[in-house]
Protein backbone atom coordinates (compact mmCIF):
# COMPACT_ATOMS: atom_id res chain seq x y z
CA UNK A 1 0.00 0.00 0.00
CA UNK A 2 1.05 3.66 -1.11
CA UNK A 3 1.87 5.93 2.17
CA UNK A 4 2.45 9.75 2.07
CA UNK A 5 4.48 11.04 5.16
CA UNK A 6 4.28 15.09 6.55
CA UNK A 7 6.56 15.37 9.06
CA UNK A 8 6.14 18.74 9.47
CA UNK A 9 2.34 19.69 11.65
CA UNK A 10 2.89 23.03 11.59
CA UNK A 11 5.59 25.62 9.64
CA UNK A 12 5.52 29.39 9.78
CA UNK A 13 7.37 32.35 7.63
CA UNK A 14 7.27 35.60 7.33
CA UNK A 15 5.34 37.49 4.63
CA UNK A 16 7.56 37.76 1.16
CA UNK A 17 9.88 35.10 2.63
CA UNK A 18 10.87 31.18 1.85
CA UNK A 19 9.48 28.31 3.36
CA UNK A 20 9.34 24.57 1.97
CA UNK A 21 7.04 21.86 3.34
CA UNK A 22 8.54 18.14 3.48
CA UNK A 23 6.69 14.85 1.75
CA UNK A 24 7.81 11.66 2.14
CA UNK A 25 6.57 8.82 -0.16
CA UNK A 26 6.20 4.88 -0.40
CA UNK A 27 5.16 3.00 -3.12
CA UNK A 28 5.66 0.07 -5.32
CA UNK A 29 4.01 1.77 -8.23
CA UNK A 30 6.19 2.87 -11.30
CA UNK A 31 3.78 5.10 -12.77
CA UNK A 32 2.59 7.78 -10.51
CA UNK A 33 1.56 11.17 -9.67
CA UNK A 34 2.16 14.04 -7.01
CA UNK A 35 0.23 16.68 -5.75
CA UNK A 36 0.28 19.37 -3.09
CA UNK A 37 -3.54 20.71 -2.53
CA UNK A 38 -3.72 23.47 0.14
CA UNK A 39 -7.23 23.75 2.13
CA UNK A 40 -7.55 27.37 3.68
CA UNK A 41 -10.09 27.46 7.13
CA UNK A 42 -13.59 26.70 6.08
CA UNK A 43 -12.81 26.39 2.47
CA UNK A 44 -12.66 23.71 -0.22
CA UNK A 45 -9.47 22.06 -1.07
CA UNK A 46 -7.94 23.17 -4.39
CA UNK A 47 -4.81 21.62 -6.13
CA UNK A 48 -1.69 24.09 -5.71
CA UNK A 49 0.76 21.89 -8.12
CA UNK A 50 1.18 18.61 -9.83
CA UNK A 51 4.64 16.05 -10.77
CA UNK A 52 4.11 13.23 -13.00
CA UNK A 53 6.78 10.82 -11.71
CA UNK A 54 7.94 10.09 -15.05
CA UNK A 55 9.13 13.86 -15.52
CA UNK A 56 12.48 14.58 -14.11
CA UNK A 57 12.10 18.08 -14.46
CA UNK A 58 10.73 20.06 -11.50
CA UNK A 59 7.31 21.86 -11.45
CA UNK A 60 6.79 25.12 -11.17
CA UNK A 61 3.17 27.22 -11.12
CA UNK A 62 3.98 30.52 -10.32
CA UNK A 63 5.59 31.01 -6.57
CA UNK A 64 5.28 27.40 -5.82
CA UNK A 65 7.73 24.75 -6.86
CA UNK A 66 8.45 21.11 -6.06
CA UNK A 67 11.63 19.65 -5.41
CA UNK A 68 10.99 15.91 -6.35
CA UNK A 69 13.64 13.58 -5.54
CA UNK A 70 12.22 10.12 -7.02
CA UNK A 71 15.05 7.87 -5.83
CA UNK A 72 14.69 8.99 -2.26
CA UNK A 73 10.59 9.03 -2.63
CA UNK A 74 10.81 12.80 -1.43
CA UNK A 75 8.09 15.96 -2.58
CA UNK A 76 8.94 18.96 -0.91
CA UNK A 77 6.56 22.48 -1.71
CA UNK A 78 8.83 25.64 -2.36
CA UNK A 79 6.35 28.75 -1.42
CA UNK A 80 8.08 31.77 -2.33
CA UNK A 81 7.35 35.40 -1.57
CA UNK A 82 4.79 33.95 0.83
CA UNK A 83 1.27 35.85 1.29
CA UNK A 84 -0.92 36.15 4.13
CA UNK A 85 -3.47 34.40 1.19
CA UNK A 86 -0.61 30.98 1.32
CA UNK A 87 -2.05 30.43 5.10
CA UNK A 88 -3.54 27.26 5.40
CA UNK A 89 -3.04 23.48 5.61
CA UNK A 90 -1.53 21.72 2.94
CA UNK A 91 -1.47 18.23 1.92
CA UNK A 92 0.20 16.10 0.01
CA UNK A 93 -0.89 13.16 -1.95
CA UNK A 94 -0.20 10.58 -4.18
CA UNK A 95 -2.07 8.95 -7.02
CA UNK A 96 -1.25 5.60 -8.90
CA UNK A 97 -2.54 4.22 -12.15
CA UNK A 98 -3.11 0.62 -10.73
CA UNK A 99 -4.46 1.99 -7.32
CA UNK A 100 -7.27 3.19 -9.02
CA UNK A 101 -6.45 7.05 -8.80
CA UNK A 102 -7.73 7.52 -5.48
CA UNK A 103 -5.66 9.87 -3.33
CA UNK A 104 -3.23 8.84 -0.81
CA UNK A 105 -2.59 12.12 1.22
CA UNK A 106 -0.52 13.29 4.28
CA UNK A 107 -1.52 14.39 7.41
CA UNK A 108 -1.38 17.80 6.49
CA UNK A 109 1.35 21.00 7.55
CA UNK A 110 -0.54 23.84 8.93
CA UNK A 111 1.40 27.10 7.26
CA UNK A 112 1.43 30.09 9.32
CA UNK A 113 2.33 33.31 7.74
CA UNK A 114 3.56 35.85 9.61
CA UNK A 115 2.98 39.97 8.38
CA UNK B 1 -21.11 28.14 -10.14
CA UNK B 2 -19.77 25.00 -11.87
CA UNK B 3 -18.02 23.59 -9.12
CA UNK B 4 -18.64 20.41 -6.85
CA UNK B 5 -21.38 21.44 -4.37
CA UNK B 6 -22.24 19.05 -1.36
CA UNK B 7 -25.25 19.02 0.60
CA UNK B 8 -25.96 19.84 3.43
CA UNK B 9 -22.88 21.63 4.73
CA UNK B 10 -23.49 21.08 8.38
CA UNK B 11 -25.50 17.91 10.21
CA UNK B 12 -25.62 17.19 13.82
CA UNK B 13 -27.64 13.87 14.53
CA UNK B 14 -27.68 11.67 17.45
CA UNK B 15 -26.34 8.29 17.67
CA UNK B 16 -28.21 5.48 16.05
CA UNK B 17 -29.66 8.17 13.52
CA UNK B 18 -29.49 7.52 10.09
CA UNK B 19 -28.06 10.32 7.44
CA UNK B 20 -27.69 10.76 3.96
CA UNK B 21 -25.43 13.49 2.07
CA UNK B 22 -25.59 14.92 -1.45
CA UNK B 23 -22.65 15.52 -3.88
CA UNK B 24 -22.86 17.37 -7.36
CA UNK B 25 -19.82 17.04 -9.36
CA UNK B 26 -19.18 18.88 -11.96
CA UNK B 27 -21.53 18.08 -14.82
CA UNK B 28 -18.87 16.64 -17.53
CA UNK B 29 -16.75 14.65 -15.01
CA UNK B 30 -17.27 11.27 -15.04
CA UNK B 31 -15.58 10.32 -12.20
CA UNK B 32 -16.44 10.53 -8.03
CA UNK B 33 -14.95 10.19 -5.02
CA UNK B 34 -15.69 9.95 -1.51
CA UNK B 35 -13.44 10.65 1.51
CA UNK B 36 -13.67 11.64 4.72
CA UNK B 37 -11.46 13.93 6.89
CA UNK B 38 -11.44 13.94 10.64
CA UNK B 39 -10.10 16.93 12.57
CA UNK B 40 -6.26 17.58 11.74
CA UNK B 41 -6.21 14.94 9.95
CA UNK B 42 -5.70 14.32 5.66
CA UNK B 43 -8.64 13.14 3.99
CA UNK B 44 -8.65 9.32 3.84
CA UNK B 45 -10.39 7.74 0.53
CA UNK B 46 -14.06 5.37 0.93
CA UNK B 47 -15.02 4.85 -2.18
CA UNK B 48 -14.90 6.31 -6.45
CA UNK B 49 -17.74 5.69 -9.22
CA UNK B 50 -16.90 5.43 -12.92
CA UNK B 51 -20.11 6.89 -14.45
CA UNK B 52 -22.89 5.12 -12.22
CA UNK B 53 -20.12 2.26 -11.33
CA UNK B 54 -19.08 1.98 -8.00
CA UNK B 55 -15.15 0.44 -8.57
CA UNK B 56 -13.71 0.80 -5.65
CA UNK B 57 -14.60 0.42 -1.61
CA UNK B 58 -11.91 1.19 0.65
CA UNK B 59 -11.96 -1.38 4.84
CA UNK B 60 -13.08 1.68 5.87
CA UNK B 61 -16.57 1.86 4.43
CA UNK B 62 -18.27 -0.54 6.75
CA UNK B 63 -21.31 -2.00 6.32
CA UNK B 64 -23.29 0.74 7.81
CA UNK B 65 -22.20 2.57 4.90
CA UNK B 66 -23.59 3.11 1.40
CA UNK B 67 -22.83 5.51 -1.90
CA UNK B 68 -24.84 5.33 -5.18
CA UNK B 69 -24.19 7.65 -7.91
CA UNK B 70 -27.34 6.06 -9.66
CA UNK B 71 -27.71 8.02 -13.28
CA UNK B 72 -23.90 8.82 -13.33
CA UNK B 73 -24.59 12.41 -12.08
CA UNK B 74 -24.92 13.46 -8.39
CA UNK B 75 -23.78 11.14 -5.53
CA UNK B 76 -25.33 10.01 -2.44
CA UNK B 77 -23.66 8.84 0.75
CA UNK B 78 -25.98 7.59 3.47
CA UNK B 79 -24.71 6.37 7.27
CA UNK B 80 -27.04 4.53 8.91
CA UNK B 81 -26.77 3.64 12.81
CA UNK B 82 -24.66 6.34 13.38
CA UNK B 83 -21.96 6.08 15.23
CA UNK B 84 -19.82 9.24 17.58
CA UNK B 85 -16.70 7.74 15.60
CA UNK B 86 -18.32 8.75 12.51
CA UNK B 87 -18.29 12.41 12.61
CA UNK B 88 -15.63 13.75 10.66
CA UNK B 89 -15.89 16.48 7.66
CA UNK B 90 -16.86 14.15 3.94
CA UNK B 91 -15.43 15.11 0.99
CA UNK B 92 -16.69 14.63 -2.03
CA UNK B 93 -14.48 15.10 -5.61
CA UNK B 94 -14.54 14.73 -9.10
CA UNK B 95 -12.55 13.96 -11.95
CA UNK B 96 -13.27 14.40 -15.42
CA UNK B 97 -11.62 11.06 -16.21
CA UNK B 98 -9.68 8.15 -14.99
CA UNK B 99 -6.33 8.66 -15.18
CA UNK B 100 -4.15 9.45 -12.11
CA UNK B 101 -3.10 12.24 -13.41
CA UNK B 102 -6.46 13.94 -14.21
CA UNK B 103 -7.03 16.93 -10.79
CA UNK B 104 -9.41 16.00 -8.44
CA UNK B 105 -11.96 18.86 -7.75
CA UNK B 106 -13.43 18.79 -4.01
CA UNK B 107 -15.94 20.11 -3.26
CA UNK B 108 -16.82 22.44 0.44
CA UNK B 109 -17.31 19.14 2.61
CA UNK B 110 -20.16 18.23 4.83
CA UNK B 111 -19.85 17.92 8.47
CA UNK B 112 -21.09 15.72 10.75
CA UNK B 113 -21.65 15.67 14.28
CA UNK B 114 -23.20 12.68 16.17
CA UNK B 115 -24.24 13.30 19.37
Amino acid sequence: AQTVTQSQPEMSVQEAETVTLSCTYDTSESDYYLFWYKQPPSRQMILVIRQEAYKQQNATENRFSVNFQKAAKSFSLKISDSQLGDAAMYFCAYSGETSGSRLTFGEGTQLTVNP
Amino acid sequence: DTGVSQNPRHKITKRGQNVTFRCDPISEHNRLYWYRQTLGQGPEFLTYFQNEAQLEKSRLLSDRFSAERPKGSFSTLEIQRTEQGDSAMYLCASSLGGSASHEQFFGPGTRLTVL
